[in-house]
This record gives C-alpha cells, structure tokens and sequence, in this order.
C-alpha cells in the first residue's frame, strides 16, 4: 500500500529544535519530489519545504526560510525537516506529501497522517 | 502567487450544484492547478490536477476549469460525503494554497 507516516512531533519552548520524520513505503520513493506542509488548528494550508528526488534542489516558505531544513535518505525511504528557532507561530499540524508524478512538483495525491507541533512557552 | 477563494461559505443541499471559485494574484498556467477536499481529521485529497484532470478514482461530477487567474471547481450535484472544505493550490511559482471554501449543508 502506497503510505506516507510521519513521526517526530511534540510540545516544545520558543527556540527549541524538532526533527520531523517521514517514512514512505509501498512506492519508489527515490523517484518523487516530497514536500512538507503545514496547518494550522482551524486553519488554512500552508506549503513548508519541497525537495528534489536526488536532494539537488530545495525549497522552503518565506516564513520558514533559514530555520527549517529538508533532507531525505532515499535509502532508507526517508524524509526530514530539521526545525530550528521554533516560534509560536510554528505550531501547526505537519504533513507530509507525495506529487501525483515522477516529475511533478505540485498535486500532492499521497498525504501522511499527520505530525503535531505544539510550540509555547 | 496569492489565492484568493471564494465564497468563504457555501450553504447547499444536496443535489445541488456547487460552484467554488479561485482567484490568483497573478497568472498560473492552468497546468499548476490543483483543488482539494478535506474532512475533519483528515488529510486533504487531491481531486483535480492540472488544472482539469480528475485524480484517481474522483467522480465524475466533480469538474475544474479555468485559465490566466480565474479558476472553478464544479461539483454538478452535492452528494452527502461532498460536504467538506475544498482548497485550490498552484505549482507554477513556488507553491501556495488558497485560504478554502467550506461546503455545509443548507
């Protein structure tokens, strides 16, 4: 079964660091782009950080920009978003996301589960 | 690119057609368009890519259109599971989602 299952979240004080994981078994996951992205309890969506299949090129969100970094092991079919500098407004649910295609960048039709940020003081 | 959707709030019945617009600050080829459904406690669910192009095992009443900044979802007739919140999303700079519709029952 083609899944993504994130890990990694938890209650944290502004500042602190998270490590964000996401496991994708049941396709290849060396072929795909995966993304990162975010919402907020009752809230919109917002779009965190992308990466290429070989690492070689990365994106992130103006609002995380310099705090947040993705990184990926395609041999053990992972995906990371190392979160430093955390602030309040970083609190949200974390997902991540698949491309409908090789290839592709946008059109997330795998989703995981979700992961839980809480940031506060 | 910023989007915009609108309305905020649709109040339908079911058996009723659903119009759902989205609106960007500048333009997105149609090719970099996505809509969305989410459920409460559930992940959202591509259903329309590429502007028009309906995901895996999405119905046929659902439709997208558009082109330049103007995009539509078109839900022909509400089912009961139709009523959920919908997202559009473009992919043709950077990415960014719009801020939803919400589909409730009248």
């Amino acid at each position: 079964e083609v899944q993504l299952v994130e890990s990694g979240g938890g209650s944290v004080q502004p500042g602190r660091s998270l490590r964000l994981s996401c496991v994708a078994p049941g396709f290849t996951f060396k072929d795909y782009a995966m993304h990162w992205v975010r919402q907020t309890p009752g809230k919109g969506l917002e779009w965190v950080s992308g990466i290429s299949y070989r690492s070689a090129n990365k994106g992130y969100a103006d609002s995380v920009k310099g705090r947040f970094t993705v990184s990926r092991d395609n041999a053990k079919n992972s995906l990371y978003l190392e979160m430093n500098s955390l602030r309040v407004e970083d609190t949200a649910m974390y997902f991540c996301a698949r491309p409908i295609r090789v290839g592709a960048i946008g059109a997330f039709d795998i989703w995981g589960q979700g992961t839980t940020v809480t940031v506060s003081s | 690119i910023v989007l915009t959707q609108s309305p905020g709030t649709l109040s339908l019945s079911p058996g009723e057609r659903a119009t759902l617009s989205c609106r960007a600050s500048q333009s997105v080829t149609s090719t970099y368009l996505a809509w969305y459904q989410q459920k409460p406690g559930q992940a959202p669910r591509l259903l329309i890519y590429g502007g028009s192009s309906r995901a895996t095992g999405i119905p046929d009443r659902f439709s997208g259109s558009g082109s330049g900044t103007d995009f539509t979802l078109t839900i022909s007739r509400l089912e009961p599971e139709d009523f959920a919140v919908y997202f559009c999303q473009q992919y043709n700079k950077s990415l960014t989602f719009g801020p939803g519709t919400k589909v409730d029952i009248k």
